[in-house]
């Protein structure tokens, strides 16, 4: 099993310009999550979808951020346009649903937003 | 008051000891609890679920008070490699399949 794979591990990027975080989670993983991680607010959920759809939004912090799950095995967020904020490490998880099991977790998209 | 709350550290301990931290957490409805570590620069991953009887992992154990909302984490016969993060971990019945992570304990141990 590969794991949780995130594109790219890490993205620079100048203030004003788009960026896309990419995730494919666990085959048979029916829900997925996106995390952002800062050393101010430690890890904060933004969203999650199960079987594709989105079940709560309410942790993306304003509408630059927007996130989708096209299929089961891919899903993306984007912040248009990014400021220097935004920089922290996104994290994607997924999990099956039930049981009292963890999630697996991505090894993170590291963001610079300069 | 934060969701869930642990001690942020760092504690520094030597090779062999034994060491705890604790957690609590403010929502009682609170129906499942994990420790996850996390490595410097690296993703979580789980360490362990934490079960009402307290359960054991080798040198951890993990024990959870419903009554009074508090999760531990014990660790004995502390390695140089136990040194990470250790984040408390909380899903909520309401909250569908969302877990709350605490900000994490540093643990350092040293030779």
């Amino acid at each position: 099993d590969a794991g949780v794979i995130q594109s790219p591990r890490h993205e620079v990027t100048e203030m004003g310009q788009e960026v896309t975080l990419r995730c494919k989670p666990i085959s048979g993983h029916d829900y997925l999550f996106w995390y952002r991680q800062t050393m101010m607010r430690g890890l904060e959920l933004l969203i999650y979808f199960n079987n594709n759809v989105p079940i709560d939004d309410s942790g993306m912090p304003e509408d630059r951020f927007s996130a989708k799950m096209p299929n089961a095995s891919f899903s993306t967020l984007k912040i248009q346009p990014s400021e220097p904020r935004d920089s922290a490490v996104y994290f994607c998880a997924s999990r099956t649903g039930g049981g009292n099991y963890g999630y697996t977790f991505g090894s993170g998209t590291r963001l610079t937003v300069v | 008051r934060k969701e869930v709350e642990q001690d942020p550290g760092p504690f520094n301990v030597p090779e062999g000891a034994t060491v705890a931290f604790n957690c609590t957490y403010s929502n009682s409805a609170s129906q499942s609890f994990f420790w996850y570590r996390q490595d410097c620069r690296k993703e979580p991953k789980l360490l362990m679920s934490v079960y009402s009887s307290g359960n054991e992992d080798g040198r951890f154990t993990a024990q959870l008070n419903r009554a009074s909302q508090y999760i531990s984490l014990l660790i004995r016969d502390s390695k140089l490699s136990d040194s990470a993060t250790y984040l408390c971990v909380v899903k909520q019945r309401e909250y569908g399949n969302k877990l709350v992570f605490g900000a994490g304990t540093i643990l350092r141990v040293k030779s």
